[in-house]
């Protein structure tokens, strides 16, 4: 158990919806990020959350929203679903804002119908 | 694009053999290496961690090598087990990059043959 809790584990939802993934980091970790995980693109980086702030944005869609809350807990919204957003969401934690190993959750597995 | 890559997609090893996956990275700025480990249906596993100012680093069965003149990355795993068949992935991360994240390679998958 890495200690990183994602919730939900599977979420099956239509085109057209709105989603939100709920995260929770290590204790003690400052740093959040999410993570998307396809079949054909690998782990791709999404964002990254510091101690509340945006930290770093990688290929995240303008569909696609991410927050960190003052608990350091993090939410991810994806709104619009298309099908090719079916995938695996992972969130990560570390301690500080980054050059360090992360740990992650167990993911969550979005399917769009 | 990503700057990390694998040779080897999938590996085949025999139980009690010893396992080498490979790993390119093309960014000579990248000063920190990890492997992970991912099982069906779970997260990404730390396994090993490695900095540039290192050429190996051991850990209990695993080896991570790294060399920098040919920006290569192997992970090492000795008398193959089991439960070691996983998909494996590199990442590096560039020091004082600020803002960049760890950058995925798109993975090897060990199986093991008992």
């Amino acid at each position: 158990d890495s200690g990183v809790t994602q919730t939900p584990k599977h979420l099956i939802t239509a085109t057209g919806q709105r989603v939100t993934l709920r995260c929770s980091p290590r204790s003690g970790d400052l740093s959040v990020y999410w993570y998307q995980q396809s079949l054909d693109q690998g782990l791709q980086f999404l964002i990254q959350y510091y101690n509340g702030e945006e930290r770093a944005k990688g290929n995240i869609l303008e569909r696609f929203s991410a927050q960190q809350f003052p608990d350091l807990h993090s939410e991810l919204n994806l709104s619009s679903l298309e099908l090719g957003d079916s995938a695996l969401y992972f969130c990560a934690s570390s301690v500080e804002a980054g050059n360090e190993k992360l740990f992650f959750g167990s993911g969550t597995q979005l399917s769009v119908l | 694009g990503e700057s990390v890559g694998l040779h080897l997609p999938t590996l085949s090893v025999q139980e009690g053999d010893n396992s080498i996956i490979n790993c390119a990275y093309s960014n000579s700025a990248s000063d920190y290496f990890i492997w992970y480990k991912q099982e069906s249906g779970k997260g990404p596993q730390f396994i090993i961690d490695i900095r540039s100012n290192m050429d190996k680093r051991q850990g209990q069965r695993v080896t991570v090598l790294l060399n920098k003149t040919v920006k290569h990355l192997s992970l090492q795993i000795a008398a193959t087990q089991p439960g070691d068949s996983a998909v494996y992935f590199c990442a590096e991360n560039i020091k004082n990059s600020g803002n960049t994240p760890l950058v995925f390679g798109k993975g090897t998958r060990l199986s093991v043959i008992a």
